[in-house]
């Protein structure tokens, strides 16, 4: 079956610019979840939506950083004016429910902030 | 103490070999463990659960010990492809919660 995919899989942009990313989770998966990972460096939890319920925007660094998802498919995480220390791989994980269960990930999506 | 502690390494083994690798975390309360593995530069993906009881899946054991809080993984017979970065994974709290991911332990394997 279709695993979770994003795109696009590298995206170069300026500095200051905004930029938007796209996740569509595994079907029938509830929860999806954000995640940002610099070079070297672990997973850093960004957000987590659970179905019709309130996001957990916990992991958000800044007020630049927000995400959207409609009902139980697609996500689109946006970058306001980013800068070069947004520069990481961002990805996107979707699971059945958020109750402890496995997470399954997307290949990520490459941000070059220059 | 951190939610999710591990060593980093990295863990250099010949081929062949066993090795072990121990996860700590940090609330008692936690009910789902999990072992991930990363390639370079790839996403992660799940290697197996970790049961109370402990599981086995081919090569692979893991085992769980609540009273000092910590997982194991097991690895026998190393392969060169089991060389990556594995991750221990353990809900945030107990119940409805997230997945808090540990930094990793990188093993290399050589031949």
């Amino acid at each position: 079956g279709a695993g979770v995919s994003q795109s696009p899989s590298n995206k170069v942009t300026e500095k200051g610019k905004d930029v938007e990313l796209r996740c569509d989770p595994i079907s029938g998966h509830t929860a999806l979840y954000w995640y940002r990972q610099r070079l070297g460096q672990g997973l850093e939890f960004l957000i987590y939506f659970q179905g019709n319920s309130a996001p957990d925007k916990s992991g958000l660094p800044s007020d630049r950083f927000s995400a959207e998802r409609t009902g139980e498919s697609v996500s689109t995480l946006t970058i306001q004016r980013t800068q070069q220390e947004d520069s990481a791989v961002y990805l996107c994980a979707s699971s059945v429910t958020g109750f402890g269960y496995e997470q399954y990930f997307g290949p990520g999506t490459r941000l070059t902030v220059t | 103490r951190k939610e999710v502690e591990q060593d980093p390494g990295p863990f250099n083994v010949p081929e062949g070999a066993t090795v072990a690798f121990n996860c700590t975390y940090s609330n008692s309360a936690s009910q789902s463990f999990f072992w991930y593995r990363q390639d370079c530069r790839k996403e992660p993906k799940l290697l197996m659960s970790v049961y109370s009881s402990g599981n086995e899946d081919g090569r692979f054991t893991a085992q769980l010990n609540r009273a000092s809080q910590y997982i194991s993984l097991l690895i026998r017979d190393s392969k060169l492809s089991d060389s990556a970065t594995y991750l221990c994974v353990v809900n945030k709290r107990g119940g409805y919660s997230t997945l808090t991911f540990g930094k990793g332990t990188m093993l290399l394997v050589s031949p």
